[in-house]
Formats: C-alpha cells, sequence, structure tokens
C-alpha cells in the first residue's frame, strides 16, 4: 500500500471549509484514497474514497489531483463537530487480510468558533 | 440502523484472568477484523474474519484468540491477559459492495 503524508495539524474556524491534503505520490494505478475520522478516541467514521475523479457526498468532498499523487478532503462548513483526526489511507480495492486499513498518523484538525 | 456494537465498553482487569470482548454486527457483512490503538503507534489489527469459520492472523495476534461461529459475532478472547494488552480496542465490518468499514464504540481495557 502506498505512504501517505498529512500534516500533523490544522485549525479552522467555524463555518468556514476545511481543506485537508494528503500527499501519495507513489500510489499505484489500482489504488483508491480513502478518508476516514476518529473524534476523539470513538471508532473511525468512513467519510468518502475515490480512484481519480472528484467524489462528493453528503459528508464531504474529495479532490484528487490529475496526476493522482495528491488529494484534498473538504469539509464544506466545519463545525466544532468536526473536530477530530482525519485519516487519508491509501490502497487497491482488494480484500486482502479481510480488507484491513493501515492508518498513519493522520490530521489533527481543530475547528475553533 | 447499521451499526457495530462491541461489549463492554470499559473493563478494567487483573493479569491472567481471561475475558472476552463481544463483537456483533446488522449488515450481514462476511468480513471483520479487530483492531488495536495504542498511542504513537495506531491502529493496528490483531484478527480478521472472512466468513464464518474462517479466521486468520493479523499484525499483532500474540495472546489474542477469535471465532466466528455466526456472522454476525466475532468475540475476541484474551486468555490470560497481561498488562501490555491495556489498549483501546475497536472491531469493524466491512460492507464488500461500498467498500466501506464500520467501527464499533471501541472498548478501552486496562489490565492491571
Amino acid at each position: 500500500d502506498a505512504k501517505t503524508t498529512q500534516p500533523t495539524s490544522m485549525d479552522c474556524a467555524e463555518g468556514r471549509a476545511a481543506n485537508l491534503p494528503c500527499n501519495h505520490s507513489t500510489i499505484s494505478g489500482n489504488e483508491y484514497v480513502y478518508w476516514y475520522r476518529q473524534i476523539h478516541s470513538q471508532g473511525p467514521q468512513y467519510i468518502i474514497h475515490g480512484l481519480k475523479n472528484n467524489e462528493t457526498n453528503e459528508m464531504a468532498s474529495l479532490i484528487i489531483t490529475e496526476d493522482r499523487k495528491s488529494s484534498t478532503l473538504i469539509l464544506p462548513h466545519a463545525t466544532l463537530r468536526d473536530t477530530a483526526v482525519y485519516y487519508c489511507i491509501v490502497r487497491a480495492l482488494i480484500y486482502n487480510q479481510g480488507g484491513k486499513l493501515i492508518f498513519g498518523q493522520g490530521t489533527e484538525l481543530s475547528v475553533k468558533p | 440502523e447499521a451499526q457495530v456494537t462491541q461489549n463492554p465498553r470499559y473493563l478494567i482487569t487483573v493479569t491472567g484472568k481471561k475475558l472476552t470482548v463481544t463483537c456483533s454486527q446488522n449488515m450481514n457483512h462476511e468480513y471483520m477484523s479487530w483492531y488495536r490503538q495504542d498511542p504513537g503507534l495506531g491502529l493496528r489489527q490483531i484478527y480478521y474474519s472472512m466468513n464464518v469459520e474462517v479466521t486468520d492472523k493479523g499484525d499483532v495476534p500474540e495472546g489474542y484468540k477469535v471465532s466466528r461461529k455466526e456472522k454476525r459475532n466475532f468475540p475476541l478472547i484474551l486468555e490470560s491477559p497481561s498488562p501490555n494488552q491495556t489498549s483501546l480496542y475497536f472491531c469493524a465490518s466491512v460492507s464488500r459492495i461500498t467498500d466501506t468499514q464500520y467501527f464499533g464504540p471501541g472498548t478501552r481495557l486496562t489490565v492491571l
């Protein structure tokens, strides 16, 4: 699985868009980009994933660069409840080891009033 | 509501006293996993199961056992807990249709 690099921490003002970057320069052609978040010691929560096209759901948008070496998770209107650690994970859509996810250190996002 | 449940949520025990952490999912998923989370080490997979009666070791299986006798349940067993198994444990199940993992709320275990 490709390695990812994320900033350790970020701040965002409540109501503003939160843009969380992720570098994955060694991503392979069959690897997807997944985003999960963990709100203080709760179970990680799926946010979104994509292969090469931009994706949007009710929680967030995922922008993947054309060369796929980096991506950005966008929370369009951050609230205090979005304060969490956000994990960018890259892996192929295969189910080795029961779909194991490899979590890095993630980005600690603090949304401030 | 789709969910993964774990019990107990908190447990303090002593070295050597066998314990079981239960995990149940209501989504009919075939794939389930156990992870532990420790400061500075992130989440690491302990065991996984790809179907009933099919289980295999993850990255840190020492000191743990699992069973999968029915699809919805995947208990984690510590036959003889030790202090180095003090951790936050998460059970997860995987939707192969949406490629999404659903995590339980976590079990915080302290072994004295």
